[in-house]
């Protein structure tokens, strides 16, 4: 079965900082999704990387899937309080013939003033 | 956007109660998912349904059961609650196919006493 390792399991940043969040596959990834949770709340799809090599970006957030398609690492530039959460990453899996979504334990994010 | 909308925020049961757990999407969307989640053991999956009437077992489908009436309607059962099953529940959906990013409910917060 694949696993998803995230790391680091938590983290707190000062406000303006960079940070990136690291999703590792212990098989080939053919399709990598991030997602961010707020506390108690459902998750919030952020992107979606299918080729090796490729980047996305949507505001100050940006995803990578690295060549060999096994590591994806989500990057935020000059953190924001509204940045805080839990970051997940999930991978395209087969189960029973159909396509499913395996995850990561996830990554805290805590960003102080 | 895409809306999916758990029917309860909280609930609270009995030991034993049979339990109804709704999700409903707007968007037409062929698969419909249910996934609890809990500290450290991340998001499983229950039960996974393709189309009307369809479903398949996920990770941890015990003790549960769903059912799938409409497109839109996705439903998952507690036949009879036990404390055990005390967590997060969130119901995703997507488009059919491969490479569709799956959209969250809120989720529904279960306590059974």
């Amino acid at each position: 079965s694949q696993e998803l390792e995230q790391s680091p399991q938590s983290l707190i940043v000062q406000e303006g900082k960079n940070l990136t969040i690291n999703c590792t596959s212990s098989k080939t990834l053919y399709g990598l999704y991030w997602y961010k949770q707020k506390y108690g709340e459902g998750l919030i799809f952020l992107m979606m990387l299918q080729k090796g090599g490729e980047e996305k970006s949507h505001e100050k957030i940006t995803a990578k899937l690295d060549e060999k398609k096994q590591q994806s690492s989500l990057h935020i530039t000059a953190s924001q309080p509204s940045h805080a959460g839990i970051y997940l990453c999930g991978a395209d899996i087969r189960h029973s013939g159909y396509s499913t979504l395996t995850f990561g334990k996830g990554t805290m994010l805590l960003v102080s003033p | 956007d895409v809306k999916v909308t758990q029917s309860s925020r909280y609930l609270v049961k009995r030991t034993g109660e049979k339990v109804f757990l709704e999700c409903v999407q707007d968007m037409d969307h062929e698969n419909m998912f249910w996934y609890r989640q809990d500290p450290g053991l991340g998001l499983r999956l229950i039960y996974f349904s393709y189309d009307v009437k369809m479903k398949e077992k996920g990770d941890i489908p015990e003790g549960y059961s769903v059912s799938r009436e409409k497109k839109e309607r996705f439903s998952l059962i507690l036949e009879s609650a036990s404390t055990n099953q005390t967590s997060m529940y969130l119901c995703a959906s997507s488009l059919g196919g491969i490479n569709q990013p799956q959209h969250f409910g809120d989720g529904t917060r279960l306590s059974i006493l």
